[in-house]
């Protein structure tokens, strides 16, 4: 069965510096997709970045971007120049093309300080 | 574009009585998803509609819950009876069903049941 993984329940970063948000994922399914969302305190879940399984290149959105090692079956978020406003739980979810599901993480909580 | 409507926000009911939450996808949109979030379970797909049709309702916890979608501009979701164990947010998520088909989120229901 298909799973996700967040072992980072919670990150630090200084406001301005980069950090990177860890997710694996697994399936037996050749073709998926791979998606990171952002709820901040206010409980919306805001769509961030998509990256399909045969993509040749890293998905950028931004000052996000997904650095996707298939192999080792991980999409990590890399946020650069952070801001205090990306203050927030970020999950990662996946999505087998045959079906419109999507499987989320446990998520991480990503605190910016000044 | 309004982004998915839901309502409503809150909602506080005594244990027994039945909740009806509403959702109005994005126009065009042609896949539904009702996801609940809680602490101790994380976000859960309860079930999800395609064309108004309902693909997938494995996730539902029980037959307490029932969801419909009589067009494409609308689906509800009701407890009857409701129980303190569904107090949680109620997402509503759309989505076009394309390659990515990355799904757009409503601001949540906010169920209490006392």
């Amino acid at each position: 069965a298909q799973k996700i993984t967040q072992t980072q329940p919670g990150m630090f970063v200084q406001e301005k510096e980069a950090v990177t948000l860890d997710c694996t994922y697994d399936t037996s399914d050749p073709s998926y997709g791979l998606f990171w969302y952002k709820q901040p305190s206010s409980g919306e879940m805001i769509f961030l970045i998509y990256q399909g399984s045969y993509d040749q290149q890293n998905a950028t959105e931004g000052r996000y971007s997904l650095n996707f090692q298939k192999a080792r079956k991980s999409a990590n978020l890399v946020i650069s120049a952070s801001q205090l406003g990306d203050s927030a739980m970020y999950f990662c979810a996946m999505r087998e093309v045959n079906t419109d599901k999507l499987i989320f993480g446990t998520g991480t909580r990503l605190q910016v300080f000044p | 574009d309004a982004g998915v409507i839901q309502s409503p926000r809150h909602e506080v009911t005594e244990m027994g009585q039945e909740v009806t939450l509403r959702c109005k996808p994005i126009s065009g949109h042609n896949s539904l998803f009702w996801y609940r979030q809680t602490m101790m379970r994380g976000l859960e797909l309860l079930i999800y509609f395609n064309n108004n049709v309902p693909i997938d309702d494995s996730g539902m916890p029980e037959d307490r819950f029932s969801a419909k979608m009589p067009n494409a501009s609308f689906s509800t979701l009701k407890i009857q009876p409701s129980e303190p164990r569904d107090s949680a947010v109620y997402f509503c998520a759309s989505s076009l069903r394309t390659v990515e088909g990355e799904q757009y989120f409503g601001p949540g229901t906010r169920l209490t049941v006392t």
